[in-house]
Parts: C-alpha cells; structure tokens; sequence
C-alpha cells in the first residue's frame, strides 16, 4: 500500500507541450521530494520542499506543495524528449519517505 | 555514489540469495526499497548507523537486513519465491531532516525462475 497517489500515470506529449503532474496523499508529511527515474537507473532528486503553499522553480519545472502539506504538483513547460522518465513523489514522515506510484512521461519529438 | 553489487542476479524458486549495498562515505542513513517495472518503490528498511530502525510489513521472515558497523548493508533473501522478482534500490543519506536528501545506486534487478 502507497500513501501517495500521482495522476496521471501514464503521460504522452508532444516537444513544447505544457503538463502537470499530480501527487495527492490524505497523510500530512513534513517534507515532499520530486525524482526523476531514467530505465535502469536509481531515482534522482529533482527538488525538496519543506512548507505549506512553498513554490521552487527549477528552469521549466515548477514545484507546488500543498497548504496541508498532504499534497503537491509539479508542472513542466515547454516539455523537451530530455524531460522523459517516471516521475516519482516521495513524502516524509518519521524516519521514512514514502514514494507516490509514478507517472511515467514520454515526450515525443 | 552509492554502489550495489550485483546489478543483475537470475536465480531459482527456493535458493537464497545476497545484495549488497555500499553507501556514500559518511552517510549515516540507509534505505531499502523494492520496485517493480513503472511503479514507485516501497519501503523496505532503514538503517541509522548499525541500527536497523524501521521495517515494513513487507519484509516477511524470509528477508534480513544487516549494516555491520554502520558501513556496507546486505539484504538477504532465503527460499526466494517468484513474487520476490523485483529491483531492489538501496538509498543513503546524511540524516539532515527535514532537508532530507536519497542518494540511490542503480539497483539489483532479481528474477526468480
């Protein structure tokens, strides 16, 4: 059992499209993580955020967390193939991260 | 970074197999998770230092983690079973909550034949 669920799962766009990429959970967490996860690889951190309502920009990314703290967004413009990967939510709580279930994005050229 | 042996391991239904994890020098913290194919992964255990402080419900009695001095990490897994085929990612940190930051290796890829 996952205590993050992302919408949508599965994401297929073309280059220059914008999306937003969606991590809900009813549990508070002290912290939430976005990575990035490429086919035979670890996950890589992409951004940490910390408070209620907290936004961070990252070049064309761009990281919301929730007023709660269960939920967060993030919203890629101008998408690039080199945007493809799962995108995967992690929230903190206690001595755990708990990882959201993926959205797997394919950005077509 | 944090460096898993081996990538890949194909064994059979029933025999026991090893994962080894070694963390970034100095990170206190340490992670296991499980992944399978285009889903987020689920937590496993977790170290600080030689403790193992955490376990999921999913480790059945069949798993065990150790981190003899807070180095290297193993995952064992006796009698393996189909269900157990998965990437195994293991994490470390330097235990900076709530700035908490996962380095992972790439993972061990297990099938269970």
């Amino acid at each position: 059992t996952q205590l993050l669920e992302q919408s949508p799962q599965f994401l297929s766009i073309q280059e220059g499209e914008n999306l937003t990429v969606y991590c809900n959970s009813s549990s508070v967490f002290s912290s939430l993580q976005w990575y990035r996860q490429e086919p035979g690889e670890g996950p890589v951190l992409l951004v940490t955020v910390v408070t209620g309502g907290e936004v961070k920009k990252l070049k064309r990314l761009t990281f919301q967390f929730g007023d709660a703290r269960k939920d967060s967004s993030l919203h890629i413009t101008a998408a690039q193939p080199g945007d493809t990967g799962l995108y995967l939510c992690a929230g903190a709580t206690g001595n755990q991260f708990y990882f959201g279930t993926g959205t797997s994005l394919t950005v077509i050229p | 970074g944090v460096s898993q042996t081996p990538s890949n391991k194909v064994t059979e239904k029933g025999k026991y197999v090893e994962l080894r994890c070694d963390p970034i020098s100095g990170h206190t913290a340490l992670y296991w998770y499980r992944q399978s194919l285009g889903q987020g992964p689920e937590f496993l255990t977790y170290f600080q230092n030689e403790a193992q402080l955490e376990k999921s419900r999913l480790l059945s009695d069949r798993f065990s983690a150790e981190r003899p001095k807070g180095s290297f990490s193993t995952l064992e897994i006796q009698r393996t079973e189909q269900g157990d085929s998965a990437m195994y990612l293991c994490a470390s940190s330097l235990g900076y909550w709530p700035n908490e930051k996962l380095f992972f290796g790439s993972g061990t890829q297990l099938s269970v034949l």
